[in-house]
């Protein structure tokens, strides 16, 4: 069936550096996206959000882009911090009234 | 954003028994759900929990092995009954808030179960 996923399921950056972060979906019908950011020992936490009329939307040093054509969304984190260590799901709604369709996550590493 | 408590925030528990998560938002909102997620993995959904009706529940998940309540606008619970190892997983609670002209979902810190 149709489904959200994500390119890796870890990435190690370096301190300092910027953080790309990849999903696929092939729900041609989503028309909503968001990232959450999962520590460990916590719930999901809401970063960052875009609507399919949109292909770019920036926060406090993250950025979201979204490229319809080939149904991928990235999560760009500038200068990565140790507290960006994480686990980041992104998610996908189809407009219905259900809750939302998550990835499979990405584990965010940091290296000092 | 709302403020969601959930507890217990982790247990321990025998196979066979069962345990009952609570879930109390500090606003009241119209959308309550409940999300599985196991270790390693992504989230879930369980059901929608449904203010004065039962619960609506996804492919794969019964009233009988998770019964859900939904009293009121600010509470719910969820009930993982006649447990086994299995059913070891994270469970969270989740409210959608309109926000900026669109339903967000915030969740609850999750409560982790572990089955013996």
């Amino acid at each position: 069936g149709e489904s959200v996923g994500l390119h890796l399921p870890t990435l190690s950056v370096q301190e300092g550096d910027n953080s790309i972060i990849n999903c696929a979906y092939s729900n041609s019908a989503s028309d909503y996206f968001i990232w959450y950011k999962q520590e460990s020992g916590k719930g999901p936490q809401f970063i960052i959000d875009i609507r399919s009329n949109m292909d770019k939307r920036q926060g406090q040093r993250v950025t979201v882009l979204l490229n319809k054509t080939v149904k991928h969304l990235s999560l760009q984190i500038a200068a990565t911090q140790p507290g960006d260590s994480a686990v980041y799901f992104c998610a996908e709604e189809g407009g219905g009234a259900d809750g939302l369709t998550f990835g499979k996550g990405t584990h965010l590493i940091i290296q000092p | 954003s709302a403020v969601i408590s959930q507890k217990p925030s982790r247990d321990i528990c025998q196979r066979g028994t069962s345990l009952t998560i609570q879930c109390q938002v500090d606003s009241q909102v119209t959308m309550m759900f409940w999300y599985r997620q196991q270790p390693g993995q992504s989230l879930t959904l369980i059901a929608t929990a449904n203010q004065g009706s039962e619960a609506t529940y996804e492919s794969g998940f019964v009233i009988d092995k998770f019964p859900i309540s939904r009293p009121n606008l600010t509470f719910s619970t969820l009930t993982v009954s006649n447990m086994s190892p299995e059913d070891s997983s994270i469970y969270l609670c989740s409210v959608g808030a309109f926000m900026a002209g669109r339903e967000k979902l915030f969740f609850g810190s999750g409560t982790q179960l572990s089955v013996l």
